[in-house]
């Protein structure tokens, strides 16, 4: 089966430190994954914070970034200087190119605490 | 663009009855998703439709959960007879079904159902 694994819990960052929240991939069917981090700011719903289809690419969105590592299966998300906006709970998720539709597998989700 | 709808935002039932979730895609998607989300198990695939044909409902729980998709504007999912375990956030998702666009996903702000 298809799993992703990400940084458990909750992330406390003081105001413009930097962050990582980790996030490895599993797949036994996927031969080419797409990547996303999608976030759910307090009081809204999940949406697409950036996505990644090629292997070495980078995504970038909001000042965050991620790069799809396909040696280390690996999509770790990156800010060099969290706001305290940022504030929010991520998910990173696993999706598969080769279909034009299909679900998505998403981590557990990583709740970020910026403080002033 | 209102985004994805979904009704009602928060529903309570008592053991044993009947709870049926709406669902409107954003206008000119044809794939629809539906996703739960508990503490437990995270974020977690049901089932979805392209064209408003069912293609996989691998993750929906074989008793008591069906969903439908009449028409283009809006799918359903009910749970019958439901059981406290039943409680969860639903989400529903659509995407475009095309090659260009299929892989982002826009979700709706979730139905959180209680079963007492």
């Amino acid at each position: 089966g298809d799993s992703v694994t990400q940084t458990e819990g909750q992330v406390t960052v003081s105001e413009s430190k930097s962050l990582i929240i980790n996030c490895t991939y599993s797949t036994t069917s996927i031969a080419y994954p797409n990547l996303f981090w999608y976030v759910r700011y307090p009081g809204e719903g999940l949406q697409l914070l950036l996505k990644v289809i090629t292997a070495g690419q980078k995504g970038s969105s909001r000042g965050f970034e991620a790069t799809y590592n396909k040696e280390t299966t690996s999509f770790h998300l990156q800010k060099a200087s969290v706001q305290e906006s940022d504030s929010a709970v991520y998910y990173c998720a696993l999706g598969d190119r080769a279909q034009v539709v299909g679900q998505l597998t998403f981590g557990s989700g990583t709740r970020l605490q910026v403080y002033a | 663009n209102a985004g994805v709808i979904q009704t009602p935002r928060h529903k309570v039932t008592g053991k044993g009855q009947e709870a049926t979730l709406w669902c409107e895609p954003i206008s000119g998607h044809s794939a629809v998703f539906w996703y739960r989300q508990t503490i437990v198990q995270g974020l977690e695939f049901l089932t979805y439709f392209r064209n408003q044909a069912p293609i996989d409902d691998s993750g929906m729980p074989k008793e008591r959960f069906s969903a439908q998709m009449p028409n283009q504007s809006h799918s359903t999912l009910k749970i019958q007879s439901t059981q406290p375990q039943d409680s969860a956030v639903y989400l529903c998702a659509s995407s475009l079904d095309d090659w260009g666009g299929a892989d982002t996903q826009y979700f709706g702000p979730g139905t959180r159902l209680l079963v007492l």
